[in-house]
């Protein structure tokens, strides 16, 4: 089954420490998105990759880092910059060309960093 | 700055119900508006639209674009309690020599609750 996987689903972490997000896409979608949702807010972008060892901040980029080295995977660094990490992180993907599409999320992975 | 404003925030309503949920924008460079589905974990497509007025319609779900106007709605008739969700409306409008780059801008969402 072709899709979007998120590891892992719950992540508990301490302040102070860094973090990595998985996301992993089988879709051969050439672009890939990290999105960050809060309650009672809708997603807001974080990074995008449009192509291989290229990718744009978003609208919060502060705090997170990430790399695109392979086509299929976008991890996400939390770090401990970041003031408030507790969130729930979206990754989603699409097919990139001059036609519109949608994207595809993956199912999410809920961070509390205490 | 892109801006996506979904009303009402939440919405009760009960099963067979007919709802409309708003969505109103501010963007440059608009390319396309979505809808999404979100229960508890990933965002599901439901539509995306990008001629004024050319309704979608999938089983009990529409929605239709006024690109004069700047506004989106969703319809729900007949609602079930399956169809207790949030409800995302995203528009897409970043774009460089015709190529989008997929940057979304979403509203808050409608929180739709139905009771049986």
């Amino acid at each position: 089954d072709g899709g979007i996987t998120q590891s892992p689903k719950y992540l508990f972490r301490k302040e102070g420490q860094n973090v990595t997000l998985s996301c992993e896409q089988n879709l051969n979608h050439d672009a890939m998105y990290w999105y960050r949702q809060d309650p009672g807010q809708g997603l807001r972008l974080i990074y995008y990759s449009q192509i291989v060892n290229d990718f744009q901040k978003g609208d919060i980029a502060e705090g997170y880092s990430v790399s695109r080295e392979k086509k299929e995977s976008f991890p996400l660094t939390v770090t401990s910059a970041q003031k408030n990490p507790t969130a729930f992180y979206l990754c989603a993907s699409r097919q990139q060309g001059a036609g519109v599409y949608e994207q595809y999320f993956g199912p999410g992975t809920r961070l509390t960093v205490t | 700055e892109d801006k996506v404003v979904q009303s009402p925030l939440s919405l009760v309503v009960h099963e067979g119900d007919t709802v409309t949920l708003n969505c109103s924008y501010e963007v440059t460079n608009f390319r396309s508006l979505l809808w999404y589905k979100q229960e508890k974990k990933a965002p599901t497509f439901l539509f995306m639209l990008t001629s004024s007025g050319i309704e979608k319609k999938s089983g009990r779900l529409s929605s239709i674009l006024d690109k004069k106007e700047l506004f989106s709605i969703l319809n729900i008739t007949a609602t079930q309690t399956g169809d207790s969700a949030v409800y995302l409306c995203a528009v897409d409008a970043g774009f460089l020599g015709g190529t989008s780059y997929g940057k979304l801008t979403f509203g808050q969402g409608t929180i739709l609750t139905v009771h049986p």
